[in-house]
């Protein structure tokens, strides 16, 4: 079955620890996005990438860095900068980063960091 | 700037009501809004809306935009505990052409 796999599914950190979250897809989507749910506060939009090699800070992008080497990976780093890191994180991916291939997001199960 | 704003922010409901979900928007480059349905984990996809007017329907769900007004509306009827969730509403568009998010409207249906 095609679809997205977010590895951990929990994960505890200590302050000042890097952690990193794996985000893998089988569904050859050409883009894909990471986005922070906070209660409250719906989904924000970290980062994304449209295609391999290439990516686009989003809207709360400050903490957290990312890299797309290839189609079907793109693994978001947690730093020690992100000051308030203990949230859901929802990896999601789209056919492509434009046009109408860009409107439907299909979204992994997530990924919930909490930092001790 | 763009915003997505969801109302209410939380319903409890029982059984067999009917509920509707509301979305209103202010946005550039408006080209589609979307509707998730979000249980425990991972939001799964209900509908796209590009044209005013024109009712999207899935048993019972049905949902319709107004592009005059800047909104749009989710039914639900004969509600179900079933149908308990967070109800998330996003526009495309905007001036990086990316999906922004209203906060969601968390949905109770009690037996």
């Amino acid at each position: 079955d095609g679809g997205i796999t977010q590895s951990p599914k929990y994960l505890f950190r200590k302050e000042g620890q890097n952690v990193t979250l794996s985000c893998e897809q089988n569904l050859n989507h050409d883009a894909m996005y990471w986005y922070r749910q906070d209660p409250g506060q719906g989904l924000r939009l970290i980062y994304y990438s449209q295609i391999v090699n290439d990516f686009q800070k989003g809207d709360i992008a400050e903490g957290y860095s990312v890299s797309r080497e290839k189609k079907e990976s793109f693994p978001l780093t947690v730093t020690s900068a992100q000051k308030n890191p203990t949230a859901f994180y929802l990896c999601a991916s789209s056919i492509t980063g434009t046009g109408r291939g860009a409107n439907v997001l299909t979204f992994g199960a997530g990924s919930r960091l909490t930092v001790l | 700037e763009d915003k997505v704003v969801q109302s209410p922010l939380s319903l409890v409901v029982h059984e067999g009501d009917t509920v509707t979900l509301n979305c209103s928007y202010e946005v550039t480059n408006f080209r589609s809004l979307l509707w998730y349905k979000q249980e425990k984990k991972a939001p799964t996809f209900l509908f796209m809306l590009t044209s005013s007017g024109i009712e999207k329907k899935s048993g019972r769900l049905s949902s319709i935009l107004d592009k005059k007004e800047l909104f749009s509306i989710l039914n639900i009827t004969a509600t179900q505990t079933g149908d308990s969730a967070i109800y998330l509403c996003a526009f495309y568009g905007g001036s990086q052409g990316n999906l922004i998010f209203g906060k969601g409207t968390k949905l109770s249906v009690k037996p």
